[in-house]
């Protein structure tokens, strides 16, 4: 079945780094999206991508979907310790309603 | 705006009996979608509901069930419970009939099944 392949899984980086993410499939996809959850709580969308080659920002985000509509990538400039959480890449497409989700990357920022 | 609700926050059931969580979508949406996430994984998709049908299924058990109502507001329902059960569910709505239409998440019901 279709699954996404998000990388990596987990970072651990100092405040100011800039951090990159990405998530890749074998199936084609006609939208991605990318989630923050913090634990407990439900997924916040950050983003989302609706065209080949889309290239859009939220703040200090910037998500990218796939020329081949197999891939996308999230980075996040100047992080900061509110940034910490777990990062979640999702995909529909065609006649699927539903999300295909990653298994996330946990982030944690060092003050 | 009020958000995409849920109810309870936290339950605990036992093997073998049944469970309903609710869930009422953002102002303005009419599609209701329910996933399962365990522990340390993504989250899985169980089913949508549009215009009160069952639109699409994921690869979960027929003990899984749902319902929409007229408001658009849905419930899950989870017969003869299992350990593996045990579990975040979370509700998400989204407006329109296209694939691609956007899904917003609640905070999610946890589920703890002993």
């Amino acid at each position: 079945g279709q699954q996404l392949n998000q990388s990596p899984q987990s970072m651990f980086i100092q405040e100011g780094e800039d951090v990159s993410m990405n998530c890749t499939s074998s199936s084609i996809f006609n939208t991605w999206l990318w989630y923050k959850q913090d634990p407990g709580e439900g997924p916040v969308l950050l983003i989302a991508l609706y065209k080949a080659g889309e290239l859009t920002s939220n703040g200090r985000l910037t998500a990218q979907f796939g020329i081949t509509r197999k891939d996308s990538f999230l980075n996040i400039s100047a992080s900061i310790p509110s940034d910490v959480g777990i990062y979640f890449c999702a995909a529909s497409g065609g006649s699927n309603y539903k999300l295909t989700f990653g298994k996330g990357t946990l982030l944690t920022v060092n003050p | 705006d009020a958000g995409v609700t849920q109810s309870p926050t936290h339950l605990i059931k036992t093997r073998g009996q049944q469970v309903t969580l609710r869930c009422s979508p953002k102002s303005g949406h009419d599609t209701v979608s329910w996933y399962q996430q365990a522990l340390g994984q993504g989250p899985q998709f169980i089913f949508q509901y549009y215009e009160e049908e069952e639109r699409q299924r994921g690869n979960f058990p027929d003990r899984f069930s749902g319902h929409q109502f007229p408001n658009y507001s849905s419930e899950l329902n989870v017969n003869a419970l299992l350990l593996g059960d045990s579990a975040l569910y979370l509700c998400a709505s989204s407006f329109g009939t296209s694939a691609t239409d956007t899904q917003y998440f609640g905070p999610g019901t946890r589920l703890t099944v002993l």
